[in-house]
């Protein structure tokens, strides 16, 4: 079974460039969380998706963040404008459930983002 | 607010030698808490998670964590390091509810000597 894949795994762009980041959750996965890692920091939540629906985005930073799940599937995370404090690793995760204690988040590699 | 606190952002230990990460987090209420590892180049992948149902809980690779509720503590062991567990190790909270939030701690570097 394929795992939390993410996609570009690098990217370097210009401050006040454009930004899209993909992440595709496991199969069947209802749940999707995106995270980010800025570095000497610890990892933060931005959001949580149930299927297409935003359950919790109670930690995206500001609104030249933008994430979508169109249909429940893989999940896009755009950055319009980007600016330096954007640089990071933005980790994409899935999990099954609802919710349950049991419930297990499966993170994918991430996307280092680099904004010069 | 929630948090959780690893003490040492760099731990090193000889090959054979007993590892401790440390974890320490605030909760008023009981928590649900994760470890996770990351190896180079690599998601997170969890070593283990303690859901009320036991103290002390038992992951893979050999790892183990305590919850002791007294000390607001869950910290990492392994009785006998190897050179694999050179990582990443995070610990991480997530309150009871309705939310899969995940809160990390900083993040701890293994360093693993021959």
């Amino acid at each position: 079974e394929a795992g939390v894949t993410q996609f570009p795994s690098h990217s370097v762009i210009e401050k006040g460039q454009t930004v899209t980041l993909r992440c595709d959750p496991i199969s069947g996965h209802d749940n999707l969380y995106w995270y980010r890692r800025v570095m000497g920091k610890e990892i933060k939540f931005l959001l949580h998706f149930v299927k297409e629906s935003k359950q919790d985005e109670s930690g995206m930073p500001n609104n030249r963040f933008l994430a979508e799940r169109t249909g429940g599937t893989y999940s896009t995370l755009k950055v319009q404008p980007a600016e330096l404090e954007d640089s990071g690793v933005y980790f994409c995760a899935s999990s099954q459930g609802t919710l349950a204690v049991t419930d297990t988040q499966y993170f994918g590699p991430g996307t280092r983002l680099t904004v010069l | 607010a929630q948090s959780v606190t690893q003490l040492g952002s760099h731990v090193s230990v000889s090959e054979g030698a007993l590892v401790l990460l440390r974890c320490n987090y605030s909760s008023s209420v009981p928590p649900y808490l994760f470890w996770y590892v990351q190896y180079p180049n690599q998601g997170l992948q969890l070593l283990l998670k303690y859901t009320s149902a036991a103290t002390l809980v038992k992951g893979i690779n050999g790892f183990e964590a305590e919850f002791k509720k007294s000390e607001t503590s869950f910290h990492l062991t392994k009785p006998s390091a190897h050179m694999r567990d050179a990582a990443e190790y995070f610990c991480a909270v997530r309150l009871s509810g309705n939310t899969g939030k995940l809160i990390f701690g900083q993040g701890t570097t293994l360093q693993v000597k021959p």
